[in-house]
């Protein structure tokens, strides 16, 4: 059964800092791009961050260029966001979202169907 | 970013209706588009991928079709189970990936 869950979530002041884990099984974590999707509160989905499963392309969204950093270690099995410079806007449900496949190597198209999606976890952003 | 314009936001329907979601992009998508369900408190669940196609495990009475920019989601015979806010998401080759805004659907 594949599994995901979310870590590392709190309460933080703005300009603080927080690193979200997502723990993976049963599944070859290896061989799937991944996602982080958030959810404000009261809000819809918005789209945070992908990595391949190399970790060869990486993607962003403009809302949290160069202040989230998204990794993996394949070795452990697990998700990562290293996330800095908060602000009040951030605070949201932090999902991380399977693809359904990799990065093609090819073309460097990503598949971009999230068939499997954790709990979430919850950041606040408040002084 | 290619936006997504889904609509209605919210709608208010009987146990038995046909229930019907639209969702425009901004620009020619292909058929590179999702359909999501989610209920109060839990995560997304992917319904429909690449337009049209149902997911493993998920009733026949979801449907979806479009290409291009107009994109259309149905539930064929609305289930009391089936209360939630539904969600399109497109994923044209690369991100950024973009949802539309939900809509939200009720039980008359």
């Amino acid at each position: 059964e594949v599994q995901l869950v979310e870590s590392g979530g709190g309460l933080v002041k703005p300009g603080g800092s927080l690193r979200l884990s997502c723990a993976a099984s049963g599944f070859t974590f290896s061989s799937y791009a991944l996602n982080w999707v958030r959810q404000a509160p009261g809000k819809g989905l918005e789209w945070v961050s992908s990595i391949s499963s190399s970790s060869s392309h990486i993607h962003y969204a403009e809302s949290v260029k160069g202040r989230f950093t998204i990794s993996r270690d394949n070795a452990k099995n697990s998700l990562y966001l290293q996330m800095n410079s908060l602000r009040a806007e951030d605070t949201a449900v932090y999902f991380c979202a399977r693809d359904g496949g990799d990065y093609n190597i090819l073309t460097g198209y990503a598949p971009g169907d999230f068939d499997y999606w954790g709990q979430g976890t919850l950041v606040t952003v408040s002084s | 970013d290619i936006q997504m314009t889904q609509s209605p936001s919210s709608l208010s329907a009987s146990v038995g209706d046909r229930v019907t979601i639209t969702c425009q992009a901004s620009q020619d998508i292909s058929n590179y588009l999702n359909w999501y369900q989610q209920k109060p408190g839990k995560a997304p669940k992917l319904l429909i991928y690449d337009a049209s196609n149902l997911e493993t495990g998920v009733p026949s009475r979801f449907t979806g079709s479009g290409y291009g920019t107009d994109f259309t989601f149905t539930i064929t015979s609305l289930q009391p189970e089936d209360i939630a806010t539904y969600y399109c998401q497109q994923y044209d080759n690369l991100p950024p990936y973009t949802f539309g805004q939900g809509t939200k659907l009720e039980i008359k």
